[in-house]
């Protein structure tokens, strides 16, 4: 699996874009990017995925680099709610088909 | 919107006990995940199916751990005897399909050994 590189924590005004990088410089040419987010004692949420092109769904947008060797997501108008460990996720496949390995996240604080 | 159900929410439990946790996928979705997830760190695999089969215990201590999923549908993860390394969150998942789509997680099992 391709291994992702994220900063451990960021802050974010509330109503300001929370712009989360992460980056995947050995990603693979038929590996999505996959964000997860885990509020605090709950089971990861799913945010967003994408392959080459730039998706936006009604969370987030995602944007990868042309040479897809790192990703953005944007939260664009932050709120208290959106505090958690975000998760960038450059999906593998095992002998099953499909796995995800998550590395450490970045915590985002979004403050008042 | 559909989700994955999992009981109980929180265990507690002694050292040498024996533990279940329970998963209920959502519903049509052939393939389901377990991940463990100790404090602070990312979830980790733990076993997969793809309908009743496992596909995937890799990473699954057999020697306490097992997990079925009979009829393809709800599944069981056990732990005998705990240990108190095993205090995690224990991660039910599930997709539609093994190779390409989304995984859905629930809101997980707190395990706590004492």
């Amino acid at each position: 699996d391709a291994k992702t590189t994220q900063p451990p924590s960021m802050d974010c005004a509330e109503g300001r874009a929370a712009n989360l990088p992460c980056n995947h410089s050995t990603i693979s040419g038929n590996e999505y990017v996959y964000w997860y987010r885990q509020i605090h004692s709950q089971g990861p949420q799913y945010i967003i995925h994408g392959l080459k092109n730039n998706e936006t769904n009604e969370m987030a947008s995602l944007i990868i680099t042309e040479d897809r060797k790192s990703s953005t997501l944007i939260l664009p108008h932050a709120t208290l709610r959106d505090t958690a460990v975000y998760y960038c996720i450059v999906r593998g496949y095992n002998n099953a088909g499909n796995m995800l390995t998550f590395g450490g996240g970045t915590r985002l604080m979004v403050k008042p | 919107e559909a989700e994955v159900a999992q009981s109980p929410r929180y265990k507690i439990t002694e050292k040498s006990q024996a533990v279940a946790f329970w998963c209920d996928p959502i519903s049509g979705h052939a393939t389901l995940y377990w991940y463990r997830q100790i404090l602070g760190q990312g979830p980790e695999l733990l076993v997969q199916f793809q309908d009743e089969s496992v596909v995937d215990d890799s990473q699954l201590p057999k020697d306490r751990f097992s997990a079925e999923r009979l009829k393809g549908v709800d599944s069981t993860l056990k732990i005998q005897p705990a240990e108190l390394g095993d205090s995690a969150m224990y991660l039910c998942a599930s997709s539609s399909q093994a190779g390409t789509d989304t995984q859905y997680f629930g809101p997980g099992t707190r395990l706590t050994v004492l």
